[in-house]
């Protein structure tokens, strides 16, 4: 199986700009997460989406939002940029059912880099 | 507050030797917990997963082992070889019973010096 695709992977962008960064799941996984990683913070959960909803959120402003597809894909988009908002974006998919465990498995990330 | 901490601190170890990582936990009754490797400018790679009725799990040279009630996994990597050189993160759901979504910790440098 392919693993979990992300792109661009690389993103140069300047204050106040908005940002919409992709990833394609494992094929057959239906949860998708957005993490945040800068140095010293270690992963920040954004958001959770399953089956086209959003079920988990973390603790991150409103400029920051997120979408699924019917084939699973999905994007996270950041608005209104700020310098802060540099960081390795992180997705991963999982396919978790109740009583299941929570297994990510991570794609390669976008390094945003906010000017 | 329920809190993940591992040692912020770089570990660093000779090659041959065994190299253990620590993972403590508060205000967490996780039904698993789990191992991830990160290597730089990359994403994690999940490595192992034990649950709360294991106390050890081992694959190839890496062994976990998991006790609740000092709330504390530790992961030891022996014969240890600088390509193991990486950060490793535990992570674990907040409560057993049904789907939760894991939390990472920081995570642990580990420098294997030949």
């Amino acid at each position: 199986k392919a693993g979990v695709t992300q792109t661009p992977r690389y993103l140069i962008k300047t204050r106040g700009q908005q940002v919409t960064l992709s990833c394609s799941p494992i094929s057959g996984h239906r949860s998708v997460s957005w993490y945040q990683q800068t140095p010293g913070q270690g992963l920040q959960f954004l958001f959770e989406y399953f089956s086209e909803t959003q079920r988990n959120k973390g603790n991150f402003p409103g400029r920051f939002s997120g979408r699924q597809f019917s084939n699973s894909r999905s994007e996270m988009n950041v608005s209104t940029l700020e310098l802060g908002d540099s960081a390795l974006y992180l997705c991963a998919s999982s396919s978790p059912r109740t009583g299941e465990t929570d297994t990510q498995y991570f794609g390669p990330g976008t390094r945003l880099t906010v000017l | 507050s329920q809190k993940i901490e591992q040692n912020s601190e770089a570990l660093n170890i000779q090659e041959g030797k065994t190299a253990t990582l620590t993972c403590n936990y508060t205000n967490y009754s996780p039904a698993y917990l789990q191992w991830y490797r990160q290597d730089p400018g990359r994403g994690p790679v999940f490595l192992l997963l034990i649950r709360e009725n294991e106390k050890e799990k081992r694959k190839e040279r890496l062994k976990v082992t998991f006790d609740t009630t000092l709330k504390q996994s530790l992961f030891h990597i022996t014969a240890s070889q600088p390509a193991d050189s990486a950060t490793y993160l535990c992570a674990l759901p907040p409560n057993s019973g049904g789907y939760q979504k894991v939390t990472f910790g920081t995570g642990t440098k580990l420098q294997v010096i030949p």
